[in-house]
């Protein structure tokens, strides 16, 4: 079955500078690649995803990037923000079901 | 999101009890989930269901069952729960290609 990666566990940026987070699939099968934001207590929500027939997907401070060959896919923070601080999921699935998540990234945006 | 509604949001029980997980949803979506998450391991799948009376399960089922006898409503039901299923349990929701969306989860601490 799916296996996701996701490194780094624990990152840590100075507010302003940018994240970047990396997670690695096994299942060529996969098509569907959301991430998603966790703040302490609360559920996860998503923050942005991507299909496997495009390379590159953004929505203002957030993009997402897809490397099909390489079978991985990177989420990209810039200009972080205090309130970006929270743990981030990436997971993989074909069709948006029976999601495998990674193991999640602790971001800490220092002001 | 989604008009999920799990219930109950805290419950602490013994070893050895059943134990029955309520999620309810109002958007008529028909796939339904329960994760598990626990520390280092992210969102694991338990069970999923594509419709009344269709379930099936996920990376770790043991010890779990589920019914969904209602579009809106998916049960999880550990018949004699252990100390090893302590963890926070999510529910989603998602229509058909469309991305998944959380409940705000269920805490379950087993004595």
């Amino acid at each position: 079955g799916e296996n996701v990666e996701q490194h780094p566990s624990t990152l840590s940026v100075q507010e302003g500078d940018s994240a970047v987070i990396k997670c690695t699939y096994s299942d060529s099968a996969s098509n569907y690649f959301p991430w998603y934001k966790q703040e302490l207590g609360k559920r996860p929500q998503l923050i942005i995803d991507i299909r496997s027939n495009v390379g590159e997907k953004k929505d203002q401070r957030i993009a997402v990037t897809l490397n099909k060959t390489a079978k991985h896919f990177s989420l990209h923070i810039t200009e972080t923000q205090p309130e970006d601080s929270a743990v981030y999921f990436c997971a993989a699935s074909t069709y948006g079901n029976k999601l495998v998540f990674g193991a999640g990234t602790i971001l800490r945006v220092k002001s | 999101d989604a008009g999920i509604t799990q219930s109950p949001r805290h419950k602490v029980t013994e070893t050895g009890t059943p134990v029955t997980l309520r999620c309810h949803q109002t958007e008529n979506h028909r796939y339904m989930y329960w994760y598990r998450q626990d520390p280092g391991h992210g969102l694991r799948l338990i069970h999923y269901s594509y419709g009344v009376k269709d379930t099936d399960k996920g990376e770790v089922s043991d010890g779990y069952s589920v019914s969904r006898s209602k579009t809106e409503d998916f049960l999880l039901t550990l018949e004699s729960a252990t100390s090893s299923q302590t963890s926070v349990y999510f529910c989603a929701t998602n229509r058909e290609g469309q991305p998944q969306h959380f409940g705000d989860g269920t805490r379950l601490s087993i004595l």
